[in-house]
């Protein structure tokens, strides 16, 4: 059973236009991460998300945690081809011992 | 901000020989680090969880008696493949718990080739 569902799995879009990645879950999460990875190279770290409701802004991305701290969001405005990666959330579910579980990840592709 | 380091970053071995990989971290102390599997354009896997003084506990499917976990220190982790394989081939990557922030941050990989 996939414990964190995110979608979509690809996608490959032009400069200039937005895009939304979604990670959803059945569970509750203490707290929610974003990471961005790059070919060869570990998960860089985002952002955090730990309240329900809240919104975190990083120059072009914005962020959303569910009301119910079931789902999050990543929104991109005027997509850069700089922002091209996997991007991966991960969250510490409540009852999962304190681990992290990692959604299937978002290869992102912005072409010039 | 934090950093975990990982060494080797790339490693070439025969089939049969032991490789280990070292992780730590360098500004906070990590009583918790895991061990992740990585293959092309695929998420994280999660092999085991490595604590600071204890047994580290394995995930499902993921055999102990060849991947080798010591966490001596609440800075250092290493992970062993022992007999490894060409199958054993992939991208290896530790992450490091800072429990104040409740946040993980990642090594930046081992690519390991098993000819």
């Amino acid at each position: 059973t996939q414990l964190l569902e995110q979608s979509p799995q690809f996608l490959s879009i032009q400069e200039g236009e937005n895009l939304t990645v979604y990670c959803n879950s059945s569970s509750v999460f203490s707290s929610l991460q974003w990471y961005r990875q790059e070919p060869g190279e570990g998960p860089v770290l985002l952002v955090t998300v730990v309240t329900g409701g809240e919104v975190k802004k990083l120059k072009r991305l914005t962020f959303q945690f569910g009301d119910a701290r079931k789902d999050s969001s990543l929104h991109i405005t005027a997509a850069q081809p700089g922002d091209t990666g996997l991007y991966l959330c991960a969250g510490v579910i409540i009852t999962n011992a304190g681990k992290s579980t990692f959604g299937d990840g978002t290869t992102l592709t912005v072409k010039p | 901000g934090a950093v975990v380091s990982q060494h080797p970053s790339r490693v070439i071995c025969k089939s049969g020989t032991s490789v280990k990989i070292e992780c730590r971290s360098l500004d906070f102390q990590a009583t918790t680090m895991f061990w992740y599997r990585q293959f092309p354009k695929q998420s994280l896997m999660l092999m085991a969880t490595s604590n600071e003084g204890s047994k580290a506990t394995y995930e499902q499917g993921v055999e102990k008696d060849k991947f080798l976990i010591n966490h001596a220190s609440l800075t250092l982790s290493t992970l062993t493949v022992t007999s490894a394989h060409p199958e054993d081939s992939s991208f290896y990557i530790c992450s490091a718990r800072n429990a104040v922030l409740n946040e993980q941050y990642f090594g930046p990989g081992t690519r390991l080739t098993v000819t």
